[in-house]
């Protein structure tokens, strides 16, 4: 099936670091989603991005919506425990009316050291 | 707690057996989604119901199908089970027309 490629695949790092992942896509999405997944869990919902060139912040995560539609990223700052989990962007295909498709990331590993 | 609710959690289950999934979107959420998670293919795209009518489709096999009923809740039934088909199954919600989706909890289906 469709992907989007996001990177890095993994990431190790210690408490209290920043981290950036990102998703690229070779089509143009209206909307960009970024879902934090806990194992055996659901996709939680963390942030939507909306509008090209959008920055939306919630509490520590900061996601863009790239200019080119056709990218966005994800900040976490101050990293913590908690944090764990494997984060996937996915971008909304608008096939018109309420027709609603999202294509997912392949996902980013994200592992806290305390 | 999204407020999409899935049953059963877990169902274990013989190859060439008929299962069934049921979903109940958030409320007000006329959208109902079905995902299938597989270890080597992630998040998969299934089928779109809104307000009880197939929108859209993705990577569902003749096996499967779904449907959505006048409460808004919604199964999908698999059948002639392979090994293959053991995979996490989400159901998400939306409002009219909203990218953003909801996920349940999922179903894990184990097919021995």
């Amino acid at each position: 099936g469709q992907q989007l490629n996001q990177s890095p695949q993994s990431m190790f790092i210690q408490e209290g670091e920043d981290v950036s992942m990102n998703c690229t896509s070779s089509s143009i999405f209206n909307t960009w989603l970024w879902y934090k997944q806990d194992p055996g869990e659901g996709p939680v919902l963390l942030i939507a991005l909306y509008k090209a060139g959008e920055l939306t912040s919630n509490g520590r995560l900061t996601a863009q919506f790239g200019i080119t539609r056709k990218d966005s990223f994800l900040n976490i700052s101050a990293s913590i425990p908690s944090d764990v989990g494997i984060y996937f962007c996915a971008g909304h295909v608008n096939y018109g009316g309420a027709t609603n498709k999202l294509i997912f990331g392949t996902g980013t590993l994200l592992a806290v050291q305390p | 707690d999204s407020g999409v609710t899935q049953t059963p959690k877990h169902l274990i289950t013989a190859t060439g057996q008929r299962v069934t999934l049921r979903c109940s979107p958030r409320s007000g959420d006329l959208s109902v989604y079905w995902y299938q998670q597989s270890l080597d293919q992630g998040l998969q795209f299934l089928i779109q119901y809104y307000n009880g009518e197939e929108r859209a489709k993705g990577n569902i096999l003749e096996r499967f199908s779904a449907q959505q009923f006048p409460d808004l809740h919604s199964e999908l039934n698999l059948s002639s089970l392979e090994l293959g088909d053991s995979a996490l199954y989400f159901c998400a919600s939306s409002p009219l027309r909203a990218g953003a989706q909801f996920f349940g909890p999922g179903t894990r289906l184990t097919v021995l």
